[in-house]
């Protein structure tokens, strides 16, 4: 059955350092999403894409923040200059369509830890 | 705005007995409702959801969920539990009507005791 993965599982960076968290959707999705999870509170929506721009985006997601599908299977997350808040687990998840009803398959998620 | 509580971080039940996973929610507008189970290690995996088309939804793994809009409820149940189910459970709305992002609950990390 086709999944999310994602890339890498677990990322340690310097406060202030950029990091990229990968994620290949499943191959006939056209929308895309990353959410977070901060220990111990809530999974939050984060940003979703389609057609190679913004679809929606939260309060959470400010200029340190940015995605991109740089080509026809990678999305990626780029935190410009992380901060020790950011350390969370990242999710990422597509969907065939958009829509109240429709399903958003999930990755197992990348584990950030900013120091 | 559209949100979701999950009562009970951890429940706690031994193999064979019901289960039930509360989860309510608050919404302006008449809601999408879904369950997410995680295993460890893995992603979210969708159980089921509600659409509006019955109120009693059945999902995967024997798991069924009714929806009580008096109540304001979802609650997730499965008549029998088995070992294989230990894993954390996650309610979610839709964020509002028509956009894209999904409102999760806290979660509630299920332990089936032998």
């Amino acid at each position: 059955e086709p999944e999310v993965t994602q890339t890498p599982s677990h990322q340690v960076t310097q406060m202030g350092q950029e990091v990229i968290l990968r994620c290949v959707p499943i191959s006939n999705h056209l929308y895309f999403y990353w959410y977070r999870q901060i220990l111990g509170q809530k999974v939050e929506f984060l940003v979703s894409f389609y057609n190679n721009e913004i679809s929606e985006k939260s309060e959470i997601f400010d200029d340190q923040f940015s995605v991109e599908r740089p080509d026809g299977s990678n999305f990626t997350l780029k935190i410009r200059s992380t901060k020790l808040e950011d350390s969370a687990m990242y999710f990422c998840a597509s969907s065939v369509d958009r829509g109240l009803q429709e399903t958003q398959y999930f990755g197992p998620g990348t584990r950030l830890l900013v120091l | 705005a559209q949100s979701v509580t999950q009562l009970g971080s951890h429940v706690s039940v031994s193999e064979g007995a019901l289960v039930l996973l509360r989860c309510n929610y608050s919404s302006s507008v008449p809601p999408y409702l879904f369950w997410y189970v995680q295993y460890p290690n893995q992603g979210l995996q969708l159980l089921l959801k509600y659409t509006s088309a019955a109120t009693l939804v059945k999902g995967i793994n024997g798991f069924e969920a009714e929806f009580k809009k008096s109540e304001t409820s979802f609650h997730l149940t499965k008549p029998s539990a088995h070992m294989s189910d230990a894993a954390e459970y996650f309610c979610a709305v839709n964020r509002r009507g028509g956009a894209d992002g999904l409102t999760f609950g806290k979660g509630t990390h299920l332990i089936i005791q032998p």
